[in-house]
Parts: structure tokens; C-alpha cells; sequence
């Protein structure tokens, strides 16, 4: 049974440039989640995906924006790429509907730098 | 963003010992997590709690959901070098239907030396 997987595993970008940053959630579940890690810090909501709708958003600009497809994997897309924008990036996931507190489960993250 | 109070930064004990680490909050919430992270890879789950005063255990790691719902503590004992990692404790204010956000604390680093 595969976990959250992301994709790539490391990224290197130029300042002003865009990423794109990929997910797919644990088997059997739906709802995604990203979450920024600074060096040093907890991990920061940035977003959660349901039904291919953004549900809530956390104190991001609109720079950082997203989607989620049928098959429930999603994309995390940062545009205008600043130097602190350097994180790493985690996707988690969860199954709603089992209870509307059901743990998530995170992936092993994307590497941002950005130079 | 908010973030939860944890502290020490860090944590050095003797392999065999016990810790523990509190995590505060000036807000409530009304589940508790506690998650573990090692280097290169994402926060692992260790311990859900989801009612005020409850104490739930998974092998020797013991945590328990504060009476104010504004605090937790994780409990590891006879500690082993595998448990050296970064601490998170994470709170989530959900409401029935909706899904919502955790909120993270800073992270505790534990060292445990041989």
C-alpha cells in the first residue's frame, strides 16, 4: 500500500521563475493537503484540496496556487519565485468521511531552492 | 503563521532515560497530534488524540490531551537511538463536515547519546 509520494524530490529555481510541485495521496484517500517547512520550523498550511475545490487556505499569497484531478492527486504551483520561497514542501493526505478528524498522513516532501 | 509553543529547541539525554515535552497553545483545539520527523523525510504520525483529558499509549510512547484543550505532552521512556528525530506537536479545531488545518508547533530536537 504506497503512502503520499511527491514529486521530484529536490528542485533548484532562479528567483521570478515557477514550480510545479506533485502529489499523489495514500490509497483511499481523498482530500490533500500542502504545507510549507522553512529550515528550522513547523511545517505552515498552505492549502487543502476536496472534490477538485480548494477548501481552505492558509496565509499564503495568491502567488501560491493549486489543483486537484479525479484521480485526487494534485499540484502545487508557486509562480514568481522569491528566495523565500525556499522550503521543503509537504503534501499530506487524508480520507474524509471516516471521522472529520482523521489523522493526515505526509509525503517525504519536494526540496525547494530557490537562487 | 501560528505556531505552537514547544521548547526546549533541543534535547540531549543518556539512551535508557525518560522525556517528556509539552506543547502550549492560547488557543484551543480539539484533537492533539504528535508527530516525528527525520532527516529527509516527512512528519510520521506517532500518537492522535481527540478528547480533552484522554491518555493514549503506543508502546513506550505516552501522551495525553490537556483538561484546558490548550496543552499536550508526549512521554517516551527508556529512550533508544532510534528516537532521535524532531518532535512535532500539531492541534486541529475541526468541526463536524469540515476539514481543517493543523497547526504546528516549532519542533523539539532529541539526541540520545549511547
Amino acid at each position: 500500500d504506497a503512502g503520499v509520494t511527491q514529486s521530484p524530490t529536490h528542485l533548484i529555481k532562479t528567483r521570478g521563475q515557477q514550480v510545479t510541485l506533485r502529489c499523489s495521496p495514500k490509497s483511499g484517500h481523498d482530500t490533500v493537503s500542502w504545507y510549507q517547512q522553512a529550515l528550522g520550523q513547523g511545517p505552515q498550511f498552505i492549502f487543502q484540496y476536496y472534490e477538485e475545490e480548494e477548501r481552505q487556505r492558509g496565509n499564503f499569497p495568491d502567488r501560491f496556487s493549486g489543483h486537484q484531478f479525479p484521480n485526487y492527486s494534485s499540484e502545487l504551483n508557486v509562480n514568481a519565485l522569491l528566495l523565500g520561497d525556499s522550503a521543503l514542501y509537504l503534501c499530506a493526505s487524508r480520507r474524509t468521511g471516516i471521522a472529520y478528524n482523521s489523522p493526515l498522513h505526509f509525503g517525504n516532501g519536494t526540496r525547494l531552492t530557490v537562487t | 503563521g501560528q505556531q505552537l509553543n514547544q521548547s526546549p529547541q533541543s534535547m540531549f539525554i543518556q539512551e535508557g532515560e525518560d522525556v517528556s515535552m509539552n506543547c502550549t497553545s492560547s488557543s484551543i483545539f480539539n484533537t492533539w497530534l504528535w508527530y516525528k520527523q527525520d532527516p529527509g523525510e516527512g512528519p510520521v504520525l506517532l500518537i492522535a488524540l481527540y478528547k480533552a483529558g484522554e491518555l493514549t499509549s503506543n508502546g513506550r510512547l505516552t501522551a495525553q490531551f490537556g483538561i484546558t484543550r490548550k496543552d499536550s505532552f508526549l512521554n517516551i521512556s527508556a529512550s533508544i537511538p532510534s528516537d532521535v528525530g524532531i518532535y512535532f506537536c500539531a492541534g486541529q479545531l475541526t468541526i463536524p463536515g469540515a476539514n481543517s488545518k493543523l497547526t504546528f508547533g516549532k519542533g523539539i530536537t532529541l539526541s540520545v547519546r549511547p
